[in-house]
């Protein structure tokens, strides 16, 4: 089964309105979490790493302050999109980094996607 | 920076094998990922190989890692049209962090 949940899988909004998305690892405690960005018929595009406890690590030509994330738990990071623009339209996913059950090595395990139309 | 590149299509014929090829730059790097993607969906981890393995097994997918040309390839058997989708290659990079190749689109034809 799923092993990390995102929430919602779908948004659609007007352009100006901020929307959050919901990272959850369900089976085990994340110290990082990821964030990334895929571009249609693109690979994904890593935009930060999220430590919990501490301020996310942003990568270059990602704005901290568009995107801001924040890692409240070891089972939960959030991603909110600022101001949203039709340019921020696009598939945000998240992973995990952690061990599942008889799991011998830390691995990413990514969550399901979320869909973000900025109207 | 690290790179991972991949073929961009590959198309088969349903029974018949599939084999997508991966090449990466970092040689440090611990852990090699094949990871799939289905139309709409996040990334499914497929099967991952150690790096001082050349060789693993899983069901009808086989890893063949050869270290010393960076060379990275995944064979599914018997390929379904199940198995439509984009494969990504990934390593993680020195600073920890996870690099993607472009990624394969993987059709299968009846």
């Amino acid at each position: 089964g799923a092993v990390v949940s995102q929430h919602p899988s779908w948004v659609i909004c007007k352009s100006g309105t901020s929307v959050k998305i919901e990272c959850r690892s369900l089976d085990f405690q994340a110290t990082t979490m990821f964030w990334y960005r895929q571009f249609p018929k693109q690979s994904l595009m890593l935009m930060a790493t999220s430590n919990e406890g501490s301020k996310a690590t942003y990568e270059q030509g990602v704005e901290k302050d568009k995107f801001l994330i924040n890692h409240a738990s070891l089972t939960l990071s959030t991603l909110t999109v600022t101001s949203a623009h039709p340019e921020d339209s696009s598939f945000y996913i998240c992973s995990a980094l952690g061990q599942v059950r008889e799991a011998r090595t830390d691995t990413q395990y990514f969550g399901p996607g979320t869909r973000l139309t900025v109207l | 920076g690290e790179d991972v590149e991949q073929s961009l299509f590959l198309s088969v014929r349903e029974g018949d094998s599939s084999v997508i090829n991966c090449t990466y730059t970092d040689s440090s790097s611990t852990y090699l990922y094949w990871y799939k993607q289905e139309p709409g969906a996040g990334l499914q981890l497929l099967t991952y190989i150690f790096s001082n393995m050349d060789m693993k097994q899983d069901q009808r997918l086989t890893v063949l890692l050869n270290k010393k040309d960076k060379h990275l390839s995944l064979r599914i058997a018997d390929t379904q049209t199940g198995d439509s989708a984009i494969y990504f290659c990934a390593e993680f990079d020195n600073t920890d962090k996870l690099i993607f190749g472009t990624g394969t689109r993987l059709q299968v034809f009846p």
